[in-house]
């Protein structure tokens, strides 16, 4: 069974500091993606890494794979308010689907 | 255009009876799947549907969920005998095309309640 693990599962800083979530697994994923969820909505999509050792840039947010596929790391630098939500890693377990991870509950305080 | 919509938003039921939730999926997505998330916890997969067939129907828990998608666009998540342990949020994603690299668009999910 595979299965992904993010740690820490609740972060609460100040605005302006920069933080690190991580994604980890015993098992290989050929590719890792990261969601943002907020109360009442579904995720949304925010980076697909396919690569070992890819970086990928999205404004403030930094997202790396992991050289040997099996864990990822989500950076923020000077995190803002509007940051704040459940942030999922998910894993392609198979051909179709995917497994998440518990999710990391990020509050950015103004 | 229009996203992922289901309905009803909520659903409060009682032990032992019957639910269905409905997923409109995004016009032209070929693939609709189905999650489950219970509270503090990630999404977990239930069934995948590619048109009208289930292509995945691993994630089921038993025999008491069943899903369909007659004509290839909407779809239904039936639970029969519902049990307290069922309550959750229950998710569904549409994509293009089918695939885990493909983008899974997700619908804002239906809350069950089983008092």
């Amino acid at each position: 069974t595979q299965l992904l693990e993010q740690s820490p599962q609740f972060l609460s800083i100040q605005e302006g500091e920069n933080l690190t979530v991580y994604c980890n697994s015993s098992s290989v994923f050929s590719s890792l993606q990261w969601y943002r969820q907020e109360p009442g909505e579904g995720p949304v999509l925010l980076v697909t890494v396919v690569t070992g050792g890819e970086v990928k840039k999205l404004k403030r947010l930094t997202f790396q794979f992991g050289d040997a596929r099996k864990d990822s790391s989500l950076h923020i630098t000077a995190a803002q308010p509007g940051d704040t939500g459940l942030y999922l890693c998910a894993g392609a377990g198979g051909a179709q689907k995917l497994v998440f991870g518990q999710g990391t509950r990020l509050t950015i305080n103004p | 255009g229009a996203g992922v919509s289901q309905t009803p938003s909520n659903k409060v039921t009682e032990k032992g009876k019957y639910v269905e939730l409905r997923c409109d999926p995004i016009s032209g997505h070929t693939a609709l799947y189905w999650y489950r998330q219970s509270l503090g916890q990630g999404p977990e997969f239930l069934i995948y549907f590619q048109g009208t067939g289930a292509a995945d129907d691993s994630g089921l828990p038993n025999d008491r969920f069943f899903a369909v998608r007659p004509e290839g666009s909407v779809s239904t998540l039936k639970i029969q005998r519902t049990e307290r342990g069922d309550s959750a949020v229950y998710l569904c994603a549409s994509s293009p095309m089918g695939g885990a690299l493909a983008e899974q668009f997700f619908g804002p999910g239906t809350r069950l309640t089983v008092l």
